[in-house]
């Protein structure tokens, strides 16, 4: 049972390059959330989603797209990353509370 | 608004007990949680309250809740070094919606 699994867990982009991060879970859990974390700023909530087929806007959505196409898994993109980009990412499902995924850490120079 | 606050840092020296702080401002949260992230990991959840209790204990960690002044803390007996970590406290406000504050540094000094 591996719980939330993120890939990859390194990345290093040029700007204007395009990636894709993928978040997979097998608890069967509705909720799917992306987040970053940069540091003194806490966890900043990116796009959500509450279901398979659906994707909600977080508080910082500006240059990521999302999608939900299969309820096991979540996948944020980035079409043209900049260094703001830069940061630690997770994924996150909610059953009691939020179980979280080891990160995926992005430079983007 | 939704708001969490908690402060930065905090430094203590092994074997003391560390206790760290968190306001909230939604007083209709139902749950509040405290999670601890290591270095290069996820946030894992380390103990939680329910709204209608005051404290709750799980061997060397205590959590104590204010409703009147929306203030939580995390007590920590006999600090060890493998405490040394990110801690976030969290609220939940509806189902499947938490709000994370800041997070604060714990450091273990021997």
């Amino acid at each position: 049972n591996a719980g939330v699994t993120q890939t990859p867990k390194f990345r290093v982009l040029k700007t204007g390059q395009s990636m894709t991060l993928l978040c997979a879970q097998d608890m069967n859990h509705e909720y799917m959330y992306w987040y970053r974390q940069d540091p003194g700023m806490g966890l900043r909530l990116i796009h959500y989603s509450v279901g398979e087929g659906t994707t909600a806007k977080g508080e910082v959505p500006d240059g990521y797209n999302v999608s939900r196409l299969k309820k096991q898994n979540f996948l944020l993109g980035l079409e043209s990353a900049a260094p703001s980009q830069t940061s630690v990412y997770f994924c996150a499902t909610s059953g009691f509370g939020y179980t979280f995924g080891s990160g995926t850490r992005l430079t983007v120079v | 608004g939704e708001d969490v606050e908690q402060s930065l840092f905090l430094s203590v020296r092994e074997g003391d007990s560390s206790v760290i702080n968190c306001t909230y401002t939604d007083s209709s949260s139902t749950y509040l949680y405290w999670y601890k992230q290591e270095p290069g990991a996820g946030l894992q959840l380390l103990t939680y309250i329910f709204s209608n209790m005051d404290m709750k204990q799980d061997q060397r960690l205590t959590v104590l809740l204010n409703k009147k002044d929306k203030h939580l803390s995390l007590r920590i007996a006999d600090t060890q070094t493998g405490d040394s970590a990110i801690y976030f406290c969290a609220e939940s406000i509806v189902t499947d919606k938490l709000i994370f504050g800041t997070g604060t540094r714990l450091q273990v000094f021997p």
